[in-house]
């Protein structure tokens, strides 16, 4: 199993603003997932980016890859109060049946 | 909804007990996650399980144990507990493999007095 290392730890912009989140992992990938989690609550899977994308969207949410670096990013595009919330990186590495690792994640406070 | 659901919500117990949570996946789900998040330690990993048999083991103490059942729900069973138990403990449930998305419960909040 490899573990994501997000940065940074917390991050708080405006409402309106877009957020930026990193992700680095040391091994080959065979995927990316970026996961949310409201306070308290099970986390929600956003997206899944596969060794060979670059980029991926879904809704205001872009995430790129960069094998070469071993790192993705999650851009939040203009954020929203419900936006607010811990964001988390889980590389699958190339052997594809290693369970996740999540990292401490990304807190993230949109202010209103 | 993620279509897995956990019960009990929330536990309030004593140190040296023993409690048992239960968690069942998503309809068609054969792998089934276990994690513990704790504010210091973030999310921990535990174990799977795919199809009944265990697959992965995490950072699961010697005191919890795991089954997952003939109907693919499971139960997390954790005894001898400690103060430093309390957590959320989450159920997460994927189709087959570790990659495959996984969606998780709202969790288990166990508090140890």
């Amino acid at each position: 199993s490899q573990q994501g290392e997000e940065d940074p730890q917390a991050l708080s912009i405006q409402e309106g603003e877009n957020a930026t989140m990193n992700c680095s992992y040391k091994t080959s990938i065979n995927n990316l997932q970026w996961y949310r989690q409201n306070s308290g609550r099970g986390l929600v899977h956003l997206i899944l980016i596969r060794s060979n994308e670059r980029e991926k969207h879904s809704g205001r949410l872009r995430v790129t890859l960069d094998t070469s670096k071993k790192s993705s990013s999650l851009l939040i595009t203009a954020s929203r109060a419900a936006d607010t919330a811990s964001y988390f990186c889980a590389p699958l590495g190339v052997s594809g049946n290693t369970p996740l690792v999540f990292g401490k994640g990304t807190r993230l406070s949109v202010i209103a | 909804d993620s279509g897995v659901t956990q019960t009990p919500k929330h536990l309030i117990t004593a140190t040296g007990q023993r409690v048992t949570l239960r968690c069942s996946p998503r309809s068609g789900d054969l792998s089934v996650y276990w994690y513990q998040q704790s504010l210091d330690q973030g999310l921990q990993f535990l174990i799977q399980y795919y199809n009944g048999e265990e697959r992965a083991k995490g950072n699961i103490l010697e005191r919890f144990s795991a089954q997952q059942f003939p109907d693919l729900h499971s139960e997390l069973n954790l005894s001898s507990l400690e103060l430093g138990d309390s957590a959320l403990y989450f159920c997460a449930s994927s189709v087959a493999w570790a990659g495959d998305t996984q969606y998780f419960g709202p969790g288990t909040r166990l508090t140890v007095l």
